[in-house]
C-alpha cells in the first residue's frame, strides 16, 4: 500500500519561500498515470487544492496560487515537492500531499500532513 | 471555479441513528463527486468516489448518491468512530474544489 510522508521546515519567515517534499513509499511514482498533489488546510478551516504534478513533469496549479507555486517531481528519489514563494501569515496551514486518481480526481492516499507556520 | 456547498454545516446525532449530508455543485458535474471523512489532527480519508462507489475497506454503512448537481452522503446506524467532519469534493474540472465541511457531533 502506498504511503506518503511530508518533510521540510515547519517555520517560515514572511516573504520567504515555503518548501516541502513528499516521499512516496510502497510504490513507484512513475509507475502510474495518476497524479501527485498538494492540498492545504488553515487551522480550523476547510481544504484548499494547491495543485498537482505527473511523473512526466507536467503540472497544474490552482489559479488562486499559480503565480507563487511550483510543484516538481524527482522520479529518481520517488519524491515530489512544493514551493510557495512570498509567503504571508495567510499561508499558515497544514500541508498535505496526496495521490490524485487520473479518472475521478479523487484523493486516494494522503500523507499525515505538515503544519507550516509563517511567522517572524 | 466550481462552487461546492454542503448542508448542514454541523449536525448532532446519536449512536445508531441514520444521518444524511447534502452537497450541491454550482454546475453539472455528472458523477465526479467524492466524499471524505476527517478526524481531528488527521488527514482526510476517502470514503466514496464517483458519487456512489465505496472506497476499498470503507464500511458499507456509508452510502453515496446523486448526480448532476445534487449529492448525498448517508451514514446508517451511526457508530462512535463516525463522529468527524465530512467534505465533498468535485473532480469534474480543475481546480479541484471542496465543500466547506459538515461537522457531525454526538448528541
Amino acid at each position: 500500500q502506498l504511503q506518503l510522508q511530508e518533510s521540510g521546515p515547519r517555520l517560515v519567515r514572511p516573504s520567504e519561500t515555503l518548501s516541502l517534499t513528499c516521499t512516496v513509499s510502497g510504490g513507484s511514482i512513475s509507475s502510474t498515470n495518476d497524479y501527485w498533489g498538494w492540498i492545504r488546510q488553515p487551522p480550523g478551516k476547510g481544504l484548499e487544492w494547491i495543485g498537482r504534478t505527473h511523473y512526466s513533469g507536467s503540472a497544474y496549479y490552482n489559479p488562486s496560487l499559480k503565480s507563487r507555486v511550483t510543484i516538481s517531481v524527482d522520479t529518481s528519489k520517488n519524491q515530489f515537492s512544493l514551493k510557495l514563494t512570498s509567503v504571508t501569515a495567510a499561508d499558515t496551514a497544514v500541508y498535505y500531499c496526496a495521490t490524485v486518481s487520473f479518472k475521478e480526481l479523487s484523493l486516494d492516499y494522503w500523507g499525515q500532513g505538515a503544519l507550516v507556520t509563517v511567522s517572524s | 471555479d466550481i462552487q461546492m456547498t454542503q448542508s448542514p454545516s454541523s449536525l448532532s446525532a446519536s449512536v445508531g441513528e441514520r444521518v444524511t449530508i447534502t452537497c450541491r455543485a454550482g454546475q453539472n458535474i455528472n458523477n465526479y463527486l467524492n466524499w471524505y471523512q476527517q478526524k481531528p489532527g488527521k488527514a482526510p480519508k476517502l470514503l466514496i468516489y464517483a458519487a456512489s462507489t465505496l472506497q476499498s475497506g470503507v464500511s458499507s454503512r456509508f452510502r453515496g448518491g446523486g448526480s448532476g448537481t445534487d449529492f448525498t452522503l448517508t451514514i446508517n446506524s451511526l457508530q462512535p468512530e463516525d463522529f468527524a467532519t465530512y467534505y465533498c469534493q468535485q473532480g469534474f474540472r480543475t481546480p479541484i474544489t471542496f465543500g466547506q465541511g459538515t461537522r457531525l457531533e454526538i448528541k
